[in-house]
């Protein structure tokens, strides 16, 4: 029971670079979110997905891009990496709109 | 703009004691309500909820007060062990938002 996984868990990118971060949650559940956590800024949501192929902007959603072509996938991209994207990043999901959710193990990245 | 705040990023408390942390939030339209706790290098984990139709929830030795005159709750933790150390998020939505808005965290340490 995997539950919510995080892909890398790890990385460090250069300024510029892009990547990809991938959620995967094998509960069925709906509804999909990426969160940053920083220093004194607590968890802010980035973009999040009310069902498949549906995506939405949060709160902080520039710089970040998402997809969600499968219900059990959430992917999070970075086209040009900046510093201030340094920070970890949580996925979660669950399976009612009200209900609480389940995190991933997060990533923590670093861009230098 | 902070809708969810929790204005003491830390506290620390004796063993066996009551712990109490707080969370304000300003936006009248949350109707349910999630305390999360967070270990290093892992995921918040889900701890307990409340309604806006309640003022009081209780799971063991965890319980909820919500005071929405005051946009106010409150977690009350009896009594404390170490292994409740960590971080605690709160969270609010307003149904048919889709997103939870978390507080900034507080680092609580139970002392042995």
């Amino acid at each position: 029971n995997a539950g919510v996984t995080q892909t890398p868990k790890f990385r460090v990118l250069k300024t510029g670079q892009s990547m990809t971060l991938l959620c995967a949650q094998d509960m069925n559940h709906e509804y999909m979110y990426w969160y940053r956590q920083d220093p004194g800024m607590g968890l802010r949501l980035i973009h999040y997905s009310v069902g498949e192929g549906t995506t939405a902007k949060g709160e902080v959603p520039d710089g970040y891009n998402v997809s969600r072509l499968k219900k059990q996938n959430f992917l999070l991209g970075l086209e040009s990496a900046a510093p201030s994207q340094t920070s970890v990043y949580f996925c979660a999901s669950t399976d009612r709109a009200n209900y609480g959710y389940t995190f991933g193990s997060g990533t923590r990245l670093t861009v230098v | 703009d902070q809708q969810v705040k929790q204005n003491s990023p830390s506290l620390s408390v004796q063993e066996g004691r009551i712990s109490i942390l707080n969370c304000d939030y300003t936006n009248s339209m949350f109707d349910y309500f999630l305390w999360y706790k967070k270990y290093p290098a892992e995921g918040p984990t889900f701890l307990i909820s409340i309604s806006s139709i309640k003022d009081k929830n209780e799971d063991g030795r965890f319980t909820v007060f919500l005071n929405k005159s005051a946009k106010h709750l409150s977690l009350h933790i009896v009594p404390s062990q170490p292994g409740d150390s960590a971080v605690y998020f709160c969270a609010a939505i307003t149904s048919g938002t889709y997103k939870y808005i978390f507080g900034t965290g507080t680092r609580l340490k139970v002392l042995a």
